[in-house]
């Protein structure tokens, strides 16, 4: 069974300021990565995705994450963020076999002018 | 392509009553989903579908609830006998093929018992 933890429920950040939402994992299998975001009164809509190769991955929006398998970490990350950006932030583990995704409980990012 | 319809969006009904969701998914897709979110959580998989058959579901699926997709196209979501406990967002989500394939959501059905 795989778990996913965001350890930060809300994080403030100015307006143009870099931002990084923490996201770890457990899995006793291989397993693939993501990252949505939802905006209020929306559905959720993929930010990117890790399956395999290079572990830094670009996505929708100027985001970015680094999978990191010795340390059970997909941190995303953007580099200057805009008032658009504020959402609720959820990863996502899927292992190798199966088609049941876990996400983790979100962060909230609210960006501050 | 309009993407992932559900209805209604909102539901209030009372503790006891049974509710119906319904769920339209991307037209090519094969694959549907169900999930419930509460406040301040990520969403929990419910079940899958793939074409018509119903290949998985989470313990968290009692046996109030059922969920169908008749002809591989929507789905419905029914909850029998509800209970407070069961006020949550219901979202459904769909894909094509694939094995890391992306999920497609709706905007979900806000239930509320009262």
């Amino acid at each position: 069974a795989q778990s996913v933890t965001q350890l930060d429920s809300q994080v403030p950040v100015f307006e143009e300021a870099p931002v990084e939402l923490r996201c770890n994992y457990s899995s006793s299998v291989s397993v693939y990565l993501f990252w949505y975001v939802q905006y209020p009164n929306q559905g959720l809509q993929l930010l990117l995705k890790y399956l395999s190769g290079s572990t830094l991955v670009k996505g929708i929006n100027g985001f970015e994450a680094e999978f990191n398998k010795s340390q059970t970490s997909f941190h995303l990350r953007k580099p200057s963020v805009h008032i658009s950006d504020t959402a609720e932030y959820f990863c996502a583990v899927r292992g190798n076999y199966g088609q049941n995704f876990v996400f983790g409980p979100g962060t909230r990012l609210s960006v501050l002018p | 392509d309009t993407g992932v319809s559900q209805d209604p969006r909102h539901k209030i009904t009372k503790r006891g009553q049974n509710v119906t969701f319904r769920c339209d998914p991307i037209s090519e897709h094969n694959r549907l989903y169900w999930y419930r979110q509460t406040l301040g959580q990520g969403p929990e998989f419910l079940t899958y579908f793939q074409n018509e058959a119903q290949l998985e579901k989470s313990r968290l699926l009692s046996d109030r609830f059922s969920a169908e997709r008749p002809k591989g196209s929507f789905s419905t979501l029914e909850i029998q006998r509800t209970e407070q406990g069961d006020s949550a967002m219901y979202l459904c989500a769909s894909s094509f093929g694939g094995a890391v394939n992306e999920q497609y959501f709706g905007p979900g059905t806000r239930l509320t018992v009262t």
